[in-house]
């Protein structure tokens, strides 16, 4: 079955850097573009950034374009977000998710990021 | 780009009511990319609604979208007790953007 796993969430202080990475299994892996999406503490859905199949295409919400970099490797069936220059409004569950001919059919159960200092 | 708007924010309603949540876009989506999720709490959003009108697989069809243009609805025909939740709708374009939510709660 579908699994994707995130994890690298953690406490970083405003200005910092973080890496999440999210494993996926139970499909093929390259076949399909992949997003992160973050929510805000008691906060709605946000969009953040996703990727192509190949790593060719890729593109991000305004509010993090220029400090955020998505990545993905296929050989590893693993997806990335490098967060740099983090803000307090930054502080979110982020979670990845699947797109096929379905927008985010899957999800993983997401991580946290809290930037505090 | 686009704004995503619904409405209401809270609607109450008692099991085996029928439930009907509105989407409403600021300039017009193709329906090829109007998604609709549900949300538990403690929980990922779960794809219920794309295209506008699919059901994503595993959904029961007491859940059903429709709209075009800038106005989308989701109907739930009878709520069942697993059915109070949060329900967000996306355009998933190039930018995709999720709209605010709204919650249905026991009344």
């Amino acid at each position: 079955q579908v699994q994707l796993v995130e994890s690298g969430g953690g406490l970083v202080k405003p200005g910092g850097s973080l890496r999440l990475s999210c494993a996926a299994s139970g499909f093929t892996f390259s076949d399909y573009y992949m997003s992160w999406i973050r929510q805000a503490p008691g906060k709605g859905l946000e969009w953040v950034s996703y990727i192509s199949s190949s790593s060719s295409y890729t593109n991000y919400a305004d509010s993090v374009k220029g400090r955020f970099t998505i990545s993905r490797d296929n050989a590893k069936n693993s997806l990335y977000l490098q967060m740099n220059s983090l803000r307090a409004e930054d502080t979110a569950v982020y979670y990845c998710a699947r797109d096929g001919e379905d927008p985010h059919d899957y999800w993983g159960q997401g991580t946290l990021v809290t930037v505090s200092s | 780009e686009i704004v995503l708007t619904q409405s209401p924010g809270t609607l109450s309603l008692s099991p085996g009511e029928r439930a009907t949540l509105s989407c409403r876009a600021s300039q017009s989506v193709s329906s090829s990319y109007l998604a609709w999720y549900q949300q538990k709490p403690g929980q990922a959003p779960r794809l219920l609604i794309y295209g506008a009108s699919s059901r994503a697989t595993g959904i029961p069809d007491r859940f059903s979208g429709s709209g075009s243009g800038t106005d989308f609805t989701l109907t739930i025909s009878r709520l069942e007790p697993e059915d109070f939740a949060v329900y967000y709708c996306q355009q998933y374009g190039s930018s995709p953007r999720f709209g605010p939510g709204t919650k249905v709660d026991i009344k």
